[in-house]
């Protein structure tokens, strides 16, 4: 089954910087990743469709501006929080599947924004 | 407007029980229905996925019902340890997309 290994696991960075989290599928060449945010005690809230060699699809209420998702090759895809605030503390995990398939997730980043 | 909705209060059981957690969902026709499990700061891990035209998934102590006529999966762990002790979530798939839903999920501790 594919591994997906999620990049850094948790980062505290100050109000007004910025924030890039790597997501890699190690054995699986992934067309498209997804990207979810949870805040806790809630659901797996999904933040965009990454898609190789396009652009990400975001979710309604997500700022595209604020959340660059970059997606280069078919291993790697990159989350960055831009001007992050407090509000954008929370747990951002992505994950790779296809349709019909079970997913699979990354360990997970805690961002943590003071 | 569509909801996935799963017990919010934690589910108590002892060592050797069976836990049985809810699943219901409301204006959605799902193709699939999947259970995965996540500890506290980890990403889900996929346990289950069953499809719309079956009835009941099993492997090894975990058993999965589903029925699309009262829209509701049931997720069962029998012979329960303290291991299984996590937050379990349900998710659904619609037809023709990969992007999976999720419920809030129900935290099961299971007690020595």
């Amino acid at each position: 089954g594919a591994v997906v290994s999620q990049h850094p696991s948790w980062v505290i960075c100050k109000s007004g910087t910025s924030v890039k989290i790597e997501c890699r599928s190690l054995d699986f060449q992934a067309t498209t990743m997804f990207w979810y945010r949870q805040f806790p005690k809630q659901s797996l809230m999904l933040m965009a469709t990454s898609n190789e060699g396009s652009k990400a699809t975001y979710e309604q209420g997500v700022e595209k501006d604020k959340f660059l998702i970059n997606h280069a090759s078919l291993t790697l895809s990159t989350l960055t929080v831009t001007s992050a605030h407090p509000e954008d503390s929370s747990f951002y995990i992505c994950s790779i599947t296809r349709q019909g398939e079970k997913a699979f997730f990354g360990q997970g980043t805690r961002l943590t924004v003071v | 407007s569509q909801k996935i909705e799963q017990n919010s209060e934690a589910l108590n059981i002892q060592e050797g029980k069976t836990a049985t957690l809810t699943c219901n969902y409301t204006n959605y026709s799902p193709a699939y229905l999947q259970w995965y499990r996540q500890d506290p700061g980890r990403g889900p891990v996929f346990l289950l996925l069953i499809r719309e035209n079956e009835k009941e998934k099993r492997k090894e102590r975990l058993k999965v019902t589903f029925d699309t006529t009262l829209k509701q999966s049931l997720f069962h762990i029998t012979a329960s340890q303290p291991a299984d002790s996590a937050t379990y979530l349900c998710a659904l798939e619609v037809s023709g997309y990969s992007t999976l839903t999720f419920g809030k999920g129900t935290m099961l501790l299971v007690s020595p």
